[in-house]
């Protein structure tokens, strides 16, 4: 079946603009995450969703970073006034139940380039 | 809080030899353990996972790993390694306890070379 698909796959963008990145997670899987991986910190947690409990936010590095998930399928990540520190691939995961047991399944990331 | 640390950035092996990949963590609670790997431009694919009973997990692409609660290790190793394995690995825990984000390691580049 398809997988975790993430769109766009690179994003190149100026300084202070706003992006958005997209992730599509396998279908039926109630749990979805958004990690973060740069030359600087390695591969870093975001954000999780787990159905309609309050999300997990406790990796979100500043404000200008926030999450959604509509309709608990699609999830959209924002980033306000990006900086260049923003720069990296940003990867998402969706697990089919959000068990500390189940598997994370990635999708192939975003490519942010902040000029 | 846990972390994991991988010694090793980068790990070069002949063809048909095997390797070791070496992942050790912290965590003053119960964890689960993983190791993903990721081909160039691509995400993380899960090689295997130990969640409790047998410490020795066996995983895809013949890889297997051994949970050693006494050294806080879960070392990835491959007895016959192909061209193929060339990727980065990446050690992940998951706390038992609740909460669901993976920690992973600073991973390790595996070169095999002809």
């Amino acid at each position: 079946g398809a997988g975790v698909s993430q769109s766009p796959s690179n994003k190149v963008t100026e300084k202070g603009k706003d992006v958005e990145l997209r992730c599509d997670p396998i279908s039926g899987h109630t749990a979805l995450y958004w990690y973060r991986q740069s030359l600087g910190q390695g591969l870093e947690f975001l954000i999780y969703f787990q159905g309609n409990s309050a999300p997990d936010k406790s990796g979100l590095p500043s404000d200008r970073f926030s999450a959604e998930r509509t309709g608990g399928s699609v999830s959209t990540l924002t980033i306000q006034r990006t900086q260049q520190e923003d720069s990296a691939v940003y990867l998402c995961a969706s697990s089919k139940e959000g068990r500390g047991t189940d598997t994370q399944y990635f999708g192939p990331g975003t490519r942010l380039t902040v000029l | 809080a846990q972390s994991v640390t991988q010694l090793d950035s980068q790990v070069p092996v002949f063809e048909e030899a095997p390797v070791e990949l070496r992942c050790n963590y912290s965590s003053s609670v119960s964890v689960y353990l993983f190791w993903y790997v990721q081909y160039p431009n691509q995400g993380l694919q899960l090689l295997l996972k130990y969640l409790s009973g047998s410490t020795l997990v066996k995983g895809i692409n013949g890889f297997e790993a051994e949970f050693n609660k006494s050294q806080t290790s879960f070392h990835l190793r491959k007895p016959s390694v192909h061209i193929s394995d060339t990727a980065e690995y990446f050690c992940a825990v998951k706390t038992t306890g609740g909460g669901n984000k993976l920690t992973f390691g600073t991973g390790t580049q595996l070169k095999v070379e002809l």
